[in-house]
């Protein structure tokens, strides 16, 4: 595809379940971020892939969050027993190089996370 | 503690008023971007500014990075309801490798 996209576009999950949000970034591109955007705040960075390697994860809230890249393509988060506060959206990005700021980071739509 | 501050918080304005919104912080960032966020997408990049004093013109949109590179405005003139938004404001500090930061945004209404 042209843009990153991300699946599922809306979840609903009970206290308690497993789940996964998946994220297919620009072909070629390096780098993919996760951010956690609670609603009405900004983006909150999660972590951070270059290819396969997770270099940055200071962001992940708790040991609950996992989030995976195994070939350096699409990447997989997962927030294990998930909680009421755990909702909100979370956005994937890839950039073409390194996390540097004047490379563009282009967006995903965004995973709406319904912990009820 | 925010490290980007934005102001206002929410504008609601006429089409065809002009509007300033500004990013603030008490660090200095190596580059400031800006992003525009509609209902449902994800944000998608307007512009980015990496000098100290920088000005930057997208159409009816300016941009200015602040001469210590610790601030960003972004003023538009005329505004039009297609500008109606969250408007996001985004950077890298100078400090080495550390995660785009972004501010919690300005949210605009431009009423026809």
């Amino acid at each position: 595809g042209a843009g990153v996209s991300q699946s599922p576009r809306y979840k609903v999950a009970k206290r308690g379940q497993d789940v996964a949000l998946r994220c297919d970034p620009i072909s070629g591109h390096v780098s993919l971020f996760w951010y956690q955007q609670a609603l009405g705040q900004g983006p909150e960075f999660l972590t951070y892939f270059q290819n396969e390697a997770q270099l940055d994860k200071s962001g992940l809230p708790s040991d609950r969050f996992f989030a995976e890249r195994p070939e350096g393509s699409v990447s997989t988060l997962k927030i294990q027993r998930t909680q009421q506060e755990d909702s909100a959206v979370y956005l994937c990005a890839s950039s073409l190089e390194s996390r540097r700021l004047n490379t563009e980071a282009f967006f995903g739509q965004g995973t709406r996370l319904t912990v009820v | 503690t925010q490290l980007l501050e934005q102001s206002p918080q929410f504008l609601s304005i006429q089409e065809g008023e002009n509007l300033t919104v500004y990013c603030n912080s008490s660090s200095v960032f190596s580059s400031l971007q800006w992003y525009r966020q509609e209902p449902g997408e994800g944000p998608v990049l307007l512009v980015t500014v990496v000098t100290g004093g920088e000005v930057k013109k997208l159409k009816r949109l300016t941009f200015q990075f602040g001469d210590a590179r610790k601030d960003s405005s972004l003023h538009i003139t005329a505004a039009q309801p297609g500008d109606t938004g969250l408007y996001l404001c985004a950077g890298a500090l100078f400090s080495g490798n550390t995660p785009l930061v972004f501010g919690k945004g300005t949210r605009l209404s431009v009423i026809a």
